[in-house]
Formats: structure tokens, sequence, C-alpha cells
């Protein structure tokens, strides 16, 4: 089974910019999430979704959006960059359902820098 | 909403020694406790994960245990090697329909030979 996919690998982006970023779950797995890593705060959880719904969501601005389209893959926005957005950003994907969360597996993530 | 902490921060042993990583959560309704661990430029990787109605789960060199009433549990590795050396990280799940994973700020584990 192919695992999680994250595209791109690398980004690099000037202040007020938007990004899209992509991420293909493993085969079967309907629930995505995603995570914003830095070396000061660790992972932290961006959103969830399972069957094209948000049904969770962390506390970062409203210039963080994403979506996922009906073969479970997902794309994550962010608009009008700042300097503080610089980060891997990871998804992860489980099987969903009230299993959602549980044995969730990462992609390689997107390097993003803005500059 | 859920609060993960992890300590030690970082951690250094000698190879074949035993070494232990503690965390905490606040939401008494969490249900899953997973561990990652994150080697230098890779991705996070599921090593080992627990529920709720478990004290202690165990895969060869690692084991996690679960203290619900204290709202702790603990990764432990014994025997450890050099490929041991990582970033691990704990994590909690919400109870109900809160399906987020609250992770840890992570342990820098160095096992030197």
């Amino acid at each position: 089974k192919a695992g999680v996919t994250q595209t791109p690998r690398y980004l690099i982006k000037t202040r007020g910019q938007q990004v899209t970023l992509s991420c293909s779950p493993i085969s079967g797995h309907r629930s995505v999430s995603w995570y914003q890593q830095t070396p000061g705060q660790g992972l932290q959880f961006l959103f969830e979704y399972f069957s094209e719904t948000q049904r969770n969501k962390g506390n970062f601005p409203g210039r963080f959006s994403g979506r996922q389209f009906s073969n479970s893959r997902s794309e994550m926005n962010v608009s009008t960059l700042e300097l503080g957005d610089s980060a891997l950003y990871l998804c992860a994907s489980s099987l969903g359902g009230s299993r959602a969360g549980r044995g969730q597996y990462f992609g390689a993530g997107t390097r993003l820098s803005v500059l | 909403g859920e609060n993960v902490e992890q300590h030690p921060s970082t951690l250094s042993v000698q190879e074949g020694d035993s070494a232990v990583i503690k965390c905490t959560y606040s939401d008494s309704a969490s249900n899953y406790f997973p561990w990652y661990k994150q080697e230098l430029g890779k991705r996070p990787q599921l090593i080992i994960d627990i529920r709720s109605n478990v004290g202690e789960k165990k895969d060869q060199r690692i084991a996690v245990t679960l203290n619900k009433t204290a709202k702790h549990f603990s990764l432990h590795i014994t025997e450890t090697q050099p490929e041991d050396s990582a970033v691990y990280f704990c994590a909690a799940r919400g109870g109900g329909s809160n399906y987020k994973l609250t992770f840890g700020k992570g342990t820098l584990l160095t096992v030197n030979p």
C-alpha cells in the first residue's frame, strides 16, 4: 500500500502570497488531519476532515483553511502569508469514523518558507 | 481544551540502559494515547498506542503504561540502541466526537554507544 503523499515537498513564498498544499491519504483512509510543526511549538493541530466535512479545528486564524474531496484527498490553503507561517506542514490519515485519530500515519510533509 | 505535557524534554542514556518518557493529559474523556518517533528530517512514525480500557501494552522492547486516575501515561524503552535516538512525541485523543490529537512538545532521546 502506498503511504501518505504530500506535495510539494518544498515551497518558498513571499509575505502576502497564498499557498495550497496537497495530501493524498493511504488507500481506504477517509480521515485526514493537518498539523503545523515548528521547533518551538511542536506539532499543532490545524483541522481534521472526514467525508468532505471539517469535523475538528485547531486554534489557527481564518487564513488557514482546507477541504477534502470525494476521493479523500485533501488540500490546505494559507492566504496572506506571514513570516511566522514558515513551518513543516504535515498531514496524517486514518481510517476515520469513530476510529479517527487512531492509527494515524503521517506524510513526509511540505516545508514552507515565507520570505 | 486538551493539554498534554511531556517530560523530560531531553534524555541521554547509555546503550543498553532503559529510557522512560512521561506525559500527563488534562481531559479525563481522552481515550486514545499514541506515541510517535521522529528521526531527524523524517516523518513522525507511530510506534505504539494504547486505548483507555487498557493499562499496559508491550511490543518487543517498547511498552506503554496508562494510569487513567492520575491522567498520565509513559513510554518505556528497554535495552536501548543507538538507532533509538530520535524525538519522541506523546499524544492524546479527545473523547466523544473530538477526534483531534493533541501532542506533547517532544523528548529528544540520545543513546550513546
